[in-house]
């Protein structure tokens, strides 16, 4: 199991909003920055989020990040057929020394 | 515009050795940690490695240590991974990854390289 907990679907309707959910603990998430990350279909991962509320240049803001304590959730609203993808968090966590991310959420748009 | 170039992917027999780059360019590579991240078909993200900036600061995932070394050589704007005593979990796409932000915000990322372990 992934050190980050994501729930492994959600799904919409075009236009409706969708959040996705990232749990850890106070070695992770409590105390670092969170990532959010795009992985279409066949192809590498790209950023959307970083440092918890932060949007890299080129991404919309119907995306959008927040944390509070040891979770984070990534919200979508406007959902397009586009955004039709797996969603990873991930973080660094300070007692494991090692990067973590969950196990991925895939989102389907009705 | 930054570009990561993964190479040195194919098919190694269980115990076999192998060895990837990557080949960065669009940005001051010295002043980069980076990483290695791997992703089993049909599974989600793994981290492997990572690599401060001078190449003095390594971290590896409990799963490899012991059995990969990461490198780099910043006068030729490369990253390396050299893998040996692969099993048949090791079996994944394997992509070249750039630290930009904090806690390990990954930036830019690789188009993967497929390592296959056939026992």
């Amino acid at each position: 199991q992934s050190v980050l907990t994501q729930p492994p679907s959600v799904s919409a309707a075009p236009g409706q909003k969708v959040t996705i959910s990232c749990s850890g603990s106070s070695s992770n998430i409590g105390n670092n920055d969170v990532s959010w990350y795009q992985q279409l279909p066949g192809t590498a991962p790209k950023l959307l989020i970083y440092e918890n509320v932060e949007r890299p240049s080129g991404i919309p803001d119907r995306f959008s990040g927040s944390k509070s304590g040891t979770s984070a959730t990534l919200a979508i609203t406007g959902l397009q057929t586009g955004d039709e993808a797996d969603y990873y968090c991930g973080t660094w966590d300070s007692s494991l020394t090692s990067v973590v991310f969950g196990g991925g959420t895939k989102v389907t748009v009705l | 515009e930054v570009h990561l170039v993964e190479s040195g992917g194919g098919s190694v027999q269980g115990g076999g050795s192998l060895s990837l780059s990557c080949a960065a360019s669009g940005f001051r590579f010295s002043n980069f940690w980076m990483t290695w991240v791997r992703q089993a078909p049909g599974k989600g993200l793994e981290w492997v490695a990572n690599i401060n900036q001078d190449g003095s600061g390594k971290y590896y995932a409990d799963s490899m240590k012991g059995r990969i070394t990461i490198s780099r050589d910043n006068a030729k704007n490369s990253v390396s991974l050299h893998m040996n005593s692969l099993r048949g979990e090791d079996t994944a796409v394997y992509y070249c990854t750039r630290i930009g932000y904090k806690s390990c915000g990954l930036d830019y990322w690789g188009q993967g390289a497929l390592v296959t372990v056939s026992s």
